[in-house]
C-alpha cells in the first residue's frame, strides 16, 4: 500500500541512451512533481502536473520530458543521457487546493540514476 | 541564488538532549514552512509545518519556531533519540498563479544523535 512509488529504484546506463522513470501515487492527489537531488544534496523542482496539465516547468534541458497519462501517474523520460544527469530523482504528489493538504507534498523513495 | 539556506551541514547531539536545526530564507513571498526528514535510500517524509501567521507549532517532541522579521525558522527536537538521526530538510512554500504551490528546499542538515 505504498503511497508514492517509483520504478526503477536504481538505473545505470551509458551516455547517449534514452531512459524512463515511472511514478504512481495512490493518495488521490491531483498534483504530481519531479525533483532532482544533485551532488550538493539540494532538492530542486523540475516539473509539476495538475490533472495531466503542466503547471510548473523549471529551467530543465528539453531532453527531459514529463508525461502524465492520468492524475495518478507522472513519468519522466530522458533522451540522450549525459554524465551530468547522474542524480537521485524524486517524485512527489499533493493536492492543488484544500487547506493544509495543498501545502504538504508526499515523496517517493527516489530513483538513483548513474550515467557512465 | 539559494532562497532557503541551512548553514549547518551536520549536527551531533547526545541522546536525551535538545537538537536545534536552523533555516534562513530570503523570499518574502514564502508563507508556509515545512520540515522534512530523510533516511538514506528513502524519500523525504513530512515532519512538521508552520504557517507564516504563527510563530510556533508543536507536535510531540518536535517544535518549529518562526521569526518572520529575521526570516528565520528553527526545529527543536527534545528529547533527542537515536532514531532521529537523519537528514532534515527545511522547505518553504509560495503560491504560484492558479493556486499552484511550489516548495523550495534547503540543502539539509545531517543530525546524528549519539547514544
Amino acid at each position: 500500500d505504498t503511497a508514492v512509488s517509483q520504478t526503477p529504484k536504481y538505473l545505470v546506463t551509458q551516455m547517449g541512451n534514452d531512459k524512463s522513470i515511472k511514478c504512481e501515487q495512490n493518495l488521490g492527489h491531483d498534483t504530481m512533481y519531479w525533483y532532482k537531488q544533485d551532488s550538493k544534496k539540494f532538492l530542486k523542482i523540475m516539473f509539476s502536473y495538475n490533472n495531466k496539465e503542466l503547471i510548473i516547468n523549471e529551467t530543465v534541458p528539453n531532453r527531459f520530458s514529463p508525461k502524465s497519462p492520468d492524475k495518478a501517474h507522472l513519468n519522466l523520460h530522458i533522451n540522450s543521457l549525459e554524465l551530468g544527469d547522474s542524480a537521485v530523482y524524486f517524485c512527489a504528489s499533493s493536492l492543488l487546493r484544500g487547506g493544509r493538504g495543498a501545502y504538504e507534498q508526499y515523496f517517493g523513495p527516489g530513483t538513483r540514476l548513474t550515467v557512465t | 541564488d539559494q532562497q532557503v539556506k541551512q548553514n549547518s551541514p551536520s549536527l551531533s547531539v547526545q541522546e536525551g538532549r535538545i537538537s536545534i536545526l536552523n533555516c534562513d530564507y530570503t523570499n518574502s513571498m514564502f508563507d508556509y514552512f515545512l520540515w522534512y526528514k530523510k533516511y538514506p535510500a528513502e524519500g523525504p517524509t513530512f515532519l512538521i509545518s508552520i504557517s507564516s501567521i504563527k510563530d510556533k507549532n508543536e507536535d510531540g517532541r518536535f517544535t518549529v519556531f518562526l521569526n518572520k522579521s529575521a526570516k528565520h525558522l528553527s526545529l527543536h527536537i527534545v528529547p533527542s533519540q537515536p532514531g532521529d538521526s537523519a537528514v532534515y530538510f527545511c522547505a518553504a512554500s509560495a503560491e504560484l498563479s492558479g493556486s499552484a504551490r511550489q516548495l523550495t528546499f534547503g540543502s539539509g542538515t545531517q543530525l546524528t544523535v549519539l547514544p
